[in-house]
């Protein structure tokens, strides 16, 4: 079946322009996440969905940062007066979770490589 | 809090074997295992649960020491295929945070 599908794969924008990220979670996965990975790093939380409940938004760098989802489907990834440090690939990942992400597995988009100019 | 990961790199020859570890300061309810190749997104590898269940591939061997919050991914006769970056993300028990923090990584290359 299909997976995680995030859009643009990548992105070029100006310093202080505002951009939006998509992504398409795989059908029936109540859990999404946003991750950030600058050039060599590991993985950086950013928000996490579960179903109709409050995200947790305690990643989230900075108030220029925002997220949202509709119901279990698509969510979007908005940075606004984007800075030269927001360079970086952003991962969007969807599971299975119910109560936890602690027995179902992350499934990852390939990403949006975002470039601040 | 972010795990700690080590060694941060190995390179192997084909057929060697190698242990990356994954160390907690926090009682966790699982650890999962995913590689990531250059340019591509991290693929899931393996979960261990707290209890001693595992969810994963079956090539792929990992253990789950709860007392010591420690994880250790074993690689045995590895592959040209094995090569990529391997990360740990752990779920703690003492957060409300429902997202798995991950470690910065383990840049694995194995050699013809």
């Amino acid at each position: 079946g299909a997976g995680v599908s995030q859009s643009p794969s990548n992105k070029v924008t100006e310093k202080g322009k505002d951009v939006e990220l998509r992504c398409d979670p795989i059908s029936g996965h109540t859990a999404l996440y946003w991750y950030r990975q600058r050039l060599g790093q590991g993985l950086e939380f950013l928000i996490y969905f579960q179903g109709n409940s409050a995200p947790d938004k305690s990643g989230l760098p900075s108030d220029r940062f925002s997220a949202e989802r509709t119901g279990e489907s698509v969510s979007t990834l908005t940075i606004q007066r984007t800075q030269q440090e927001d360079s970086a690939v952003y991962l969007c990942a969807s599971s299975l979770a119910g109560q936890g992400i602690y027995n179902s597995p992350l499934h990852f988009g390939n990403g949006t490589r975002l470039t601040v100019t | 809090q972010q795990p700690v990961q080590s060694p941060q790199a190995v390179i192997l020859r084909e057929g060697e074997d190698a242990v990356i570890n994954c160390s907690s300061s926090k009682a966790l309810y699982s650890v999962h295992w995913y590689r990531q190749k250059h340019g591509e997104a991290p693929v899931f590898l393996m979960i261990l649960l707290k209890g001693g269940e595992q969810k994963g591939h079956e090539k792929i061997s990992a253990s789950f020491n709860e007392k010591k919050q420690q994880s250790s991914l074993y690689l045995t006769a590895s592959q040209l295929s094995y090569s990529g970056t391997y990360f740990c993300g752990t779920d703690p028990m003492d957060t409300g945070r429902r997202a798995l923090t991950f470690g910065s990584g383990t840049r694995l290359q194995v050699q013809p």
